[in-house]
């Protein structure tokens, strides 16, 4: 398969393990968040979204944490799966000039062994 | 369709030659985002669709992209006379509306791989 990005920061756990993945974000202005997973190969593809005026919101086994205090967002993946292995990116939604863009983080591999 | 498709899922061009990428949204979706993934780097936006108008070009690389879409669906992506740091994988999203709410949620598709010898 196709290597998202060589030089990723990367985080290794056990399968079972509770997996805590951070993203940092620029714009104090970013009223939306969402992380995606991308598997080696394929788009990115959804995982769970925050809007600015929320500290926490939880899916099936994620929950993504927001602090604007300190523009910080993260992605806490419980029982960690092989399955979960993937490149993991953060996104902040920003107005420019009258229309949203998606702004991604650099990403995070996320390597999970059985 | 299920989800957003794009085509080819592969394209090898020699330098210098013309090529055309496809993206066909999610049905309904109104909104359309072309995106470039090189090695080693994160998703560069290139170009939003609100209908079919795009409202800011401003992130297309050089005057050798573009992209059209018809029908408030079908989008291309063009690159005339490619070069090698072209190569990269372009993704496209769509959402249901770009309006600055739930709405807004991209869903990406699988990507068009290019690479230019």
């Amino acid at each position: 398969g196709e290597s998202v990005g060589l030089h990723l920061p990367t985080l290794s756990v056990q399968e079972g393990d509770n997996s805590i993945i951070n993203c940092a974000y620029s714009n104090s202005a970013s009223d939306y968040f969402i992380w995606y997973k991308q598997e080696s190969g394929k788009g990115p593809q959804f995982i769970i979204d925050i809007r600015s005026n929320m500290d926490k919101r939880q899916g099936q086994r994620v929950t993504v944490l927001l602090n604007k205090t300190v523009k910080h967002l993260s992605l806490q993946i419980a029982a960690t799966q092989p399955g979960d292995s993937a490149v993991y990116f953060c996104a902040e939604n920003i107005w420019d000039t009258g229309f949203q863009k998606l702004v991604f983080g650099t990403g995070t591999r996320l390597l999970v062994s059985p | 369709g299920a989800g957003v498709s794009q085509s080819p899922s592969n394209k090898v061009t020699e330098k210098g030659k013309d090529v055309e990428l496809r993206c066909d949204p999610i049905s309904g979706h109104t909104a359309l985002y072309w995106y470039r993934q090189s090695l080693g780097q994160g998703l560069e936006f290139l170009i939003y669709f609100q209908g079919n108008s795009a409202p800011d070009k401003s992130g297309l690389p050089s005057d050798r992209f573009s992209a059209e879409r018809t029908g408030g669906s079908v989008s291309t992506l063009t690159i005339q006379r490619t070069q090698q740091e072209d190569s990269a994988v372009y993704l496209c999203a769509s959402s249901l509306t770009a309006s600055g709410g739930w709405t807004d949620t991209q869903y990406f598709g699988p990507g068009t791989r290019l690479t230019v010898l």
